[in-house]
């Protein structure tokens, strides 16, 4: 079936430094994504979203990029943080649709 | 605002056992979802209710029941628990069909 998944399951990054966390998705139905940030013993906690009609949107020090063309959407965390240590998960769902898909999510290491 | 508020914490159950987790809600939030977390996996949709009274399986409902008997509370139910049934469960609510979910701070559950 359809799924989502994500192309490195870690990362380590400089404090100071951008981050940038990818996702592959392969149901081309699907019309909105989210990005969550999960940290260790919490629940997973949304960061920012986009729909299909568009490329790109941007948050605090947060940016998301979908490329509708290949599937594939990334997160890109700009002037990486300690505080930016956690599980990302990208997650997608189909327009009109219950069932929000979750990845298996990357790990963020953030080295001072 | 509490947001998602999910109890117990932390629990083990015998092979066999029931148990209930509760879930509760203080946004009037109309879609509630359950998910399970099993380590290393992206979240995997149990149920879910779209209002009080409704409720729909999602993509591993079996082993599990839930009700919705009031808009702010959506209990899971495990019957004759199973050691596959071990994960970590989170609880999570959205105003409206599309918007991104507000998530509980989970539920270990293990069975042995």
């Amino acid at each position: 079936g359809e799924s989502v998944g994500l192309h490195l399951p870690t990362l380590s990054v400089q404090e100071g430094d951008n981050s940038i966390i990818n996702c592959a998705y392969s149901n081309s139905a699907s019309d909105y994504f989210i990005w969550y940030k999960q940290e260790s013993g919490k629940g997973p906690q949304f960061i920012i979203d986009i729909r299909s009609n568009m490329d790109k949107r941007q948050g605090q020090r947060v940016t998301v990029l979908l490329n509708k063309t290949v599937k594939h959407l990334s997160l890109q965390i700009a002037a990486t943080q300690p505080g930016d240590s956690a599980v990302y998960f990208c997650a997608e769902t189909p327009y009109n649709n219950n069932d929000m898909r979750f990845g298996a999510g990357t790990r963020l290491t953030v080295k001072p | 605002n509490a947001g998602v508020t999910q109890t117990p914490k932390f629990r083990i159950l015998k092979i066999g056992q029931s148990m209930t987790l509760q879930c509760t809600q203080d946004m009037n939030h109309n879609y509630m979802y359950w998910y399970r977390q099993d380590p290393g996996m992206g979240l995997k949709l149990i149920y879910y209710s779209v209002g009080a009274g409704i409720t729909d399986k999602g993509e591993v409902p079996n082993g599990y029941n839930v009700s919705r008997s009031t808009t702010e509370d959506f209990p899971l139910r495990l019957e004759l628990a199973a050691p596959s049934q071990t994960s970590v469960y989170f609880c999570a609510s959205s105003r409206r069909q599309g918007d991104g979910y507000t998530f509980g701070s989970g539920t270990r559950l293990t069975v042995v």
